[in-house]
C-alpha cells in the first residue's frame, strides 16, 4: 500500500495565519491526491481534488499544489471556522488517507 | 441535491457480521461509485471499499477476505458486510460518493468522495 505521511501532526495558530500542511507520498503517485477538512463529530468534506482543484463551495483561502510525491495544502488566512483536522487522500492505487493533521487556536 | 443516509445495527458482538446500508437520495445513482470508510474513535479515516455502479468492488487489502460490498441499482442503494468482527471494527462508518476528475488528462482520471453522509457508530462488545 501507499503510505502517507503528514506534518505537521498537530499546529496551534492564530486567526489570520498563514498555515501550511505538507503530504508526502511513499511513492509517486502523480497528482492523485486530495485533501479534507474534518470538524469534531462530522463527517469530512472535501476541499481539494487532484491535488490542487477548489472543491465547488470552498473558500479561496484553501489552495492545493503538489505532484509525485510530495504535496501542499495552504490556508492562506486562517478563519475561526478552521480549525479542524485536515487529511490527505490517494487515489493512485488502494485508496488511502494520511494520519490527519489537527489545527487548534494559539 | 445528492444526500446519503446509512443504516444497520450499531451494537454487535464478536464474531457476529456487521451489516450497514446506505442509500441514495436527491441525485444520479449511476456514474459514480459507491464507497465506505471507517474512522475508530479518536483515530484517521481509513477507506474499507467501493464498488461501481456495475457491480465492480475493490477493497482495502487488510480487510479483503471479510468485506463484501454490494449495490442495489433498483433501490438507489449500496450495502457493507462486514464478517467476524471483533473489538477493532468499533468505529464510525461512512458512506460517500466517489467521482472521477477527468479534466487531468491522465488515465485513470483521479477521483475523489465528494459527499458523504453523516456517519453511524457501531460498537463491537460481548
Amino acid at each position: 500500500d501507499i503510505q502517507l505521511t503528514q506534518s505537521p501532526s498537530s499546529l496551534s495558530a492564530s486567526v489570520g495565519d498563514r498555515v501550511t500542511i505538507t503530504c508526502r507520498a511513499s511513492q509517486s503517485i502523480s497528482r492523485y491526491l486530495n485533501w479534507y477538512q474534518q470538524k469534531a463529530g462530522k463527517a469530512p468534506k472535501l476541499l481539494i481534488y487532484a491535488a490542487s482543484n477548489l472543491q465547488s463551495g470552498v473558500p479561496s483561502r484553501f489552495s492545493g499544489s503538489g505532484s509525485g510525491t510530495d504535496f501542499t495544502l495552504t490556508i492562506s488566512s486562517l478563519q475561526p471556522e478552521d480549525f479542524a483536522t485536515y487529511y490527505c487522500q490517494q487515489s493512485y492505487s488502494p485508496r488511502t488517507f494520511g494520519q490527519g493533521t489537527k489545527v487548534e487556536i494559539k | 441535491q445528492v444526500q446519503l443516509q446509512q443504516w444497520g445495527a450499531g451494537l454487535l458482538k464478536p464474531s457476529e457480521t456487521l451489516s450497514l446500508t446506505c442509500a441514495v437520495s436527491g441525485g444520479s445513482f449511476s456514474g459514480y461509485f459507491w464507497i465506505w470508510i471507517r474512522q475508530p474513535p479518536g483515530k484517521g479515516l481509513e477507506w474499507i471499499g467501493e464498488i461501481t455502479h456495475s457491480g465492480s468492488t475493490r477493497y482495502t487489502p487488510s480487510l479483503k477476505s471479510r468485506v463484501t460490498i454490494s449495490i442495489d441499482t433498483s433501490k438507489n442503494q449500496f450495502s457493507l458486510n462486514l464478517s467476524s468482527v471483533t473489538a477493532a471494527d468499533t468505529a464510525v462508518y461512512y458512506c460517500a460518493r466517489g467521482d472521477r476528475y477527468y479534466g487531468s488528462g491522465t488515465n485513470p482520471p483521479p477521483s475523489y468522495m465528494d459527499v458523504w453522509d453523516k456517519g453511524a457508530s457501531v460498537t463491537v462488545s460481548s
